[in-house]
């Protein structure tokens, strides 16, 4: 089955600096790739996300970028803000509205 | 509140007893996701339903486990004779299941802790 890592599992950055996630999958069929925010104590939410036809996509300051061949996709997040820390899930999926496998995760402090 | 609602938010019970989650979708939505989540984990799935159709069951859930969603709306998950290893949080997820349109939106979660 679809296993997905993500690197680092712990990131901290000066406010107004960039922070990047990436992830690597293993199962080629996989042709979504969403990323969720999760707040301490919240639900999970989607930032973006990427289909396998796209290999940049950008909202605002988030950006993800896929490298199907290499099967890895990054997050890249630009002059960071103190509300943007929180733990940040990369996934990956068959289908937009198949099962979702999710990353370990990456907690992201931004220091004011 | 038009979103993914959880009951209850938390339960806490002895070992050996049997506890039930239910998850009220987002009323148009035909997909219904369970995934378990566990302290500084990423979401791991556990079933999904198109409609009441169960399509897929993780290996991770155990024979203890069972799921349902009898109607196509709302689905409870039933954990059998709990083990501590069950505490987690417990996320459901609904989606609309149609090409093009993409988001799981999730709901708050059911906390269950196992004594």
């Amino acid at each position: 089955g679809e296993n997905v890592e993500q690197h680092p599992s712990t990131l901290s950055v000066q406010e107004g600096d960039s922070a990047v996630i990436k992830c690597t999958y293993s199962d080629s069929a996989s042709n979504y790739f969403p990323w969720y925010k999760q707040e301490l104590g919240k639900r999970p939410q989607l930032i973006i996300d990427i289909r396998s036809n796209v290999g940049e996509k950008k909202d605002q300051r988030i950006a993800v970028t896929l490298n199907k061949t290499a099967k890895h996709f990054s997050l890249h997040i630009t002059e960071t803000q103190p509300e943007d820390s929180a733990v940040y899930f990369c996934a990956a999926s068959m289908t937009s509205y198949d099962k979702v496998i999710f990353g370990p995760g990456t907690s992201l402090s931004v220091i004011p | 509140d038009t979103g993914v609602s959880q009951d209850p938010r938390h339960k806490i019970t002895k070992r050996g007893q049997n506890v039930t989650f239910r998850c009220d979708p987002i009323s148009e939505h035909n997909r219904l996701y369970w995934y378990r989540q566990t302290l500084g984990q990423g979401p791991e799935f556990l079933t999904y339903f198109q409609n009441e159709a169960q399509l897929e069951k993780s290996r991770l859930l155990s024979d203890r486990f069972s799921a349902e969603r009898p109607k196509g709306s709302f689905s409870t998950l039933e954990i059998q004779r709990t083990e501590q290893g069950d505490s987690a949080m417990y996320l459901c997820a609904s989606s609309l299941g149609l090409a093009g349109v993409y988001e799981q939106f999730f709901g708050p979660g059911t906390r269950l802790t196992v004594l």
